[in-house]
């Protein structure tokens, strides 16, 4: 079965770290670019990270810059987001998502909840 | 930034036609994809690449993109449509953009 399955996230406190990983099933992942996508409970969709199939190519969004890093072993099937310097407002599900030429996003994982919380 | 303005919510009777519009600056120009979330689930890619439908997704489910506005169109709206819809693009500057999510309700 074509999967994506995160785990990792949990209870941490402000300024702290945790790493989430994601472990792909079903096909090839360094055919595919990998992405994190988070969405604050109650709200939207948000963008946060991308890694090519080859980890050439990384990039973030302004929110997480310099806080979170995005890596990748092709080898494990597994993508991982190192998250430092938590911040209240990283409270979210943390979703992995395929994407396919860079124009959408056809898998997703079923999310992992990071609350960040003193 | 680029940013993508979709309405809140958005109300339709069983068997209408529910139109769910996504408005940026020449978003015609990009190539706009649409997810569809329902209560406690991960989001699901209804439309890619303005107006192809994935493999088993109901012909119900259609998509276009011209001018400002990107628009999924799903006739004869059934129940189980019921859900929040995303809009979304790449963008060279700002990378993946979301709409703010809209909220179908059928009832």
């Amino acid at each position: 079965e074509v999967q994506l399955l995160e785990s990792g996230g949990g209870l941490v406190q402000p300024g702290g770290s945790l790493r989430l990983s994601c472990t792909a099933s079903g096909f090839t992942p360094s055919d595919y670019g990998l992405n994190w996508v988070r969405q604050t409970p109650g709200k939207g969709l948000e963008w946060i990270s991308y890694i090519s199939g080859s980890s050439s190519i990384v990039d973030y969004a302004d929110s997480v810059k310099g806080r979170f890093t995005v890596s990748r072993d092709n080898a494990k099937n597994s993508l991982f987001l190192q998250m430092n310097s938590l911040r209240v407002d990283d409270t979210a599900v943390y979703y992995c998502a395929r994407d396919t030429d860079l124009t959408y996003f056809d898998l997703w994982g079923q999310g992992t909840l990071v609350t960040v919380s003193s | 930034s680029y940013e993508l303005t979709q309405p809140p919510s958005l109300s339709v009777s069983p068997g209408q036609t529910a139109s769910i519009t996504c408005s940026g600056d020449k978003l015609g120009d990009k190539f706009a994809s649409w997810y569809q979330q329902k209560p406690g689930q991960s989001p699901v890619l209804v439309i890619y690449q303005d107006t192809q439908r994935p493999s088993g997704l109901p012909e119900r489910f259609s998509g276009s993109n011209s001018g400002n506005t990107a628009t999924l169109t799903i006739s004869g709206t059934q129940p189980m449509d019921e859900a929040d819809y995303y809009c979304q693009v790449w963008d060279s500057n700002t990378y993946v953009v979301f709409g703010g999510g809209t909220r179908l309700t059928v009832l």
